[in-house]
Order: structure tokens, then sequence, then C-alpha cells
């Protein structure tokens, strides 16, 4: 297993247009995370889901931004009409979570450069 | 909402030093985890405690649940240690999603 891996890397768009993340988990873990860092600052949750159901968003996701993992496996996070406050790392964790709490395995990041 | 404060913001330490960052939060919590960020943005869970104290190689990571307070100590300091500093909180009752600290930019000098 290689971790958890995210593309792309890095990505630069224009005000306005869509943009969409992916975030592939390590194979075995339930949960899923998105998380947003600003330069400078701690990450900021965004939603997490368990297998394919999106069990919590936070008021950080706006209704330009939607988030889906079909079948419990990948996720893709979507920007609609980004905005230059759009710009962060956009990073992705997964877990395995049963009875006992398990930590989070973090991906790369795709760093979202909003012009 | 979890206030999780670390300091200091910023650390610079000469090679060999004992460092340490403290971390403190608001409310009662399921687990508290110290992560380590390099530069480019990969995040590396260090420790996961709920109480007590854990050792691994240099690192050491203590707990006080009735104060509310944690600490990360790196003995022997080296320049490849250099990092951010991240301390989370969790809740198992709510997705166990982390409230992170704003972290702690550590430059160890050689």
């Amino acid at each position: 297993d290689t971790g958890v891996s995210q593309n792309p890397r890095h990505k630069i768009t224009k005000r306005g247009q869509n943009v969409t993340f992916r975030c592939d988990p390590i194979s075995e873990h339930n949960r899923l995370y998105w998380y947003r860092q600003t330069l400078g600052q701690g990450p900021e949750f965004l939603t997490y889901f368990q297998n394919e159901a999106q069990l919590e968003k936070s008021r950080l996701l706006s209704d330009r931004f939607s988030a889906e993992r079909p079948k419990g496996s990948f996720s893709t996070l979507e920007i609609q009409r980004t905005e230059q406050g759009d710009s962060a790392m956009y990073l992705c964790a997964s877990s395995f979570t049963g009875f006992f709490q398990d930590t989070q395995y973090f991906g790369p990041g795709t760093r979202l450069t909003v012009l | 909402k979890n206030e999780v404060e670390q300091s200091p913001q910023n650390l610079t330490a000469q090679e060999g030093e004992f460092i340490t960052i403290n971390c403190s939060y608001s409310v009662g919590i399921s687990a508290l985890h110290w992560l380590q960020q390099h530069p480019g943005g990969g995040i590396v869970s260090l420790f996961m405690l709920s109480s007590g104290k854990k050792k691994h190689g240099r690192l050491i990571a203590t707990i006080n649940i009735q104060e509310k307070h944690s600490s990360l100590h790196i003995t022997a300091s080296h320049p490849r240690d250099s990092a951010v500093y991240i301390c989370a909180v969790s809740y198992t009752n709510t997705g166990n999603q982390f409230y992170f600290g704003t972290g702690t930019s550590l430059t160890v000098i050689p």
C-alpha cells in the first residue's frame, strides 16, 4: 500500500472556473476526511465520509463546494465558480475507525491557486 | 468549538538542544494528536494520546487531561527535526475529525 494519494498536486485556475480534486485513501480505510489549510494556519475541517456516506460538513463548506465518495473508495472535492479566497492547500486524510479510534493518515495535498 | 492553542509559534534552537512545544485546549477530548508537517505540505502523525506519556526515539509526548495541556519534547535536536509541529484534538462522538492548532515552526541550526 502506498498511502493516501491526491491529484493533482498543484492547480492554478482563473477566478470563476470550476476545479475538481481527487483523493485515493488507504484501501482498507472506511473514513475519509477533507481539510483546507491556508498559509501560516493549521488545517481546518471541511467534511468527512464513512464509507460512501457524507456524515458531516463544516460551515466552511459553502454551496460552491461539493464532495463525493461514490463507492466508498476514492473521493472527489469540487469547487464551482472559484474565488481568490479559495486559494489554499486541500488535504485529504483517511483512517480505519472501528471500536477503537485510529489516527489519520494524510495525503500530500493539492495546492490551489486562484488568479 | 474547541480552541486549540500552541506555543511558541516560532522556535529556533541550536543542534543538540532540548525542545518543548506546548498545546492547550478548552474542551474535554477523546484524543490529542501531534503531527509534523514539512515544507510542501505532507503531514505525518507522530503521536496519538488519550492519557499519560508516549515516547518514540527522541520524541516524547505527554498529556495532562485535568489541565487540558500537552507537551511535545524533542531531545538532542537535529537540523532534520526542522518542520512545523501541529497539535490537534479529536472526539469520537463527532466523527473523529481533527481540530488543529496553528502550529509551531521549528528551525534547528547546526
